[in-house]
């Protein structure tokens, strides 16, 4: 299964951007860039995923390097509720031949500074 | 929908004692997945079940360890016995199709004393 390596920690100010960043440099071509983040006591929730272009959605932007060994997940106003462990996967598409077996490590813990 | 549900939240058994877990995902989805969650390991696969068939159980630590999922509404982890490193928080998730996002449920907080 494919790895990825992200920051154990970051900070960031309340209503400022946050670049939260993931290194796959053995990501292969028919792996999806998953996001997802956990809030304390709560499972882990989906945030974005996208495969080559860069995407956007409500509740964060997903920006993939042209190369596809990086990306930065994008909280425009970091709020205190945006405060949560966050995790960089891959996930095998639907052209990898079945196999899905994704461990989500330990993750980036954000703390968000009022 | 619900979501996907676990039951129980909470469990708190004796070492020696045989524990289930209970899970049932979003109905339509054809993956399963049961991680496990410790400060040390973080998010750990166990098993995951495409279609109601277990496809790799190789996260699975011993054979104290099983899982079954009977129809697409319904899976179960089961641990026999129960021992105090097992003590953790078992996550379910269920995913409709292989590039799309996982739904987690709020997973239940396993205690082996």
């Amino acid at each position: 299964d494919a790895k990825t390596t992200q920051p154990n920690s970051m900070e960031s100010n309340e209503e400022e951007p946050v670049h939260l960043p993931c290194n796959h440099s053995t990501i292969s071509g028919t792996d999806y860039i998953h996001w997802y983040r956990q809030l304390p006591s709560q499972g882990p929730e989906y945030v974005i995923h996208g495969l080559t272009s860069n995407v956007n959605n409500r509740m964060a932007s997903l920006a993939i390097a042209e190369d596809r060994k990086s990306s930065t997940l994008i909280l425009h106003r970091a709020t205190l509720r945006d405060a949560a462990v966050y995790y960089c996967i891959l996930r095998p598409g639907p052209l990898s031949g079945g196999y899905q077996k994704v461990t989500f490590g330990i993750g980036t813990k954000l703390q968000v500074i009022p | 929908d619900a979501g996907v549900i676990q039951s129980p939240r909470h469990e708190v058994t004796e070492m020696g004692q045989e524990v289930t877990l209970r899970c049932k995902p979003i109905s339509g989805h054809d993956y399963l997945f049961w991680y496990r969650q410790t400060m040390m390991r973080g998010l750990e696969l166990l098993i995951y079940f495409n279609n109601n068939v277990p496809i790799d159980d190789s996260g699975m630590p011993e054979d104290r360890f099983s899982a079954k999922m009977p129809n697409a509404s319904f899976s179960t982890l089961k641990i026999q016995p129960s021992e105090p490193r097992d003590s953790a928080v078992y996550f379910c998730a269920s995913s409709l199709a292989r590039a799309k996002g996982y739904t987690f449920g709020s997973g239940t907080r396993l205690t082996v004393v």
